[in-house]
């Protein structure tokens, strides 16, 4: 079947630096793109999505970058802050059944 | 606050045990979702609601029973659960039809231990 998986399992960034989390995805026909947040002991938080026509798209520190050509999706976090240690989960949408398929989840530390 | 509230946090539960978890959104959604989420694992998909009806059972075993009175609660019914099933239940809400692009909303889930 198929399935969106992430490059890497854990990321440590220094507070106060940018950090790019990346996203690899297998469906090329997949049409909407999400990234979630998730915090220990907590459920997944919705932080930004893009739509498969967009190559980019900026919320508040965060931007989403889309490059349909090698299925390539990554999540850039600007000044990041020790609130943003979490668990970080691409998602994508099967344009079929409109199911989200989800990531296994990189782990950002933010080193003080 | 995330509008959806899940109960309990927390379940340790004998496999002979029958139990039943609760999620109400406060979103106004239409649909509804319960997932699985064990460690190092993707979240895995279980059933959706829309509209009160059963739009998706993923293979679910049937120990594992969803019941969806009104589009703002969902429950899971769980008996004679297995070891394997010890994991973080998510409920999540979504309004799928204000549009194709509409994310889900999660609850902080379910932590259950099977024993």
């Amino acid at each position: 079947g198929e399935s969106v998986g992430l490059h890497l399992p854990t990321l440590s960034v220094q507070e106060g630096d940018n950090s790019i989390i990346n996203c690899a995805y297998s469906n090329s026909a997949s049409d909407y793109f999400i990234w979630y947040k998730q915090e220990s002991g907590k459920g997944p938080q919705f932080i930004i999505d893009i739509r498969s026509n967009m190559d980019k798209r900026q919320g508040q520190r965060v931007t989403v970058l889309l490059n349909k050509t090698v299925k390539h999706l990554s999540l850039q976090i600007a000044a990041t802050q020790p609130g943003d240690s979490a668990v970080y989960f691409c998602a994508e949408r099967d344009n079929q059944g409109g199911k989200l398929i989800f990531g296994q989840g990189t782990e950002l530390s933010v080193k003080p | 606050e995330t509008g959806v509230t899940q109960t309990p946090r927390h379940l340790v539960m004998g496999m002979t045990n029958k139990k039943s978890l609760k999620c109400e959104q406060h979103l106004g959604h239409n649909a509804m979702y319960w997932y699985k989420q064990s460690a190092k694992k993707p979240l895995e998909l279980m059933f959706v609601y829309n509209f009160k009806e059963q739009t998706e059972n993923n293979s679910v075993p049937s120990r594992f029973s969803p019941e969806c009175p009104n589009s703002s609660h969902l429950f899971l019914h769980l008996h004679t659960l297995q070891p394997e099933d010890s994991a973080l239940y998510l409920c999540a809400s979504s309004q799928p039809d204000r549009g194709l692009d509409q994310p889900q909303h999660f609850g902080d889930g379910t932590r259950l231990s099977i024993l």
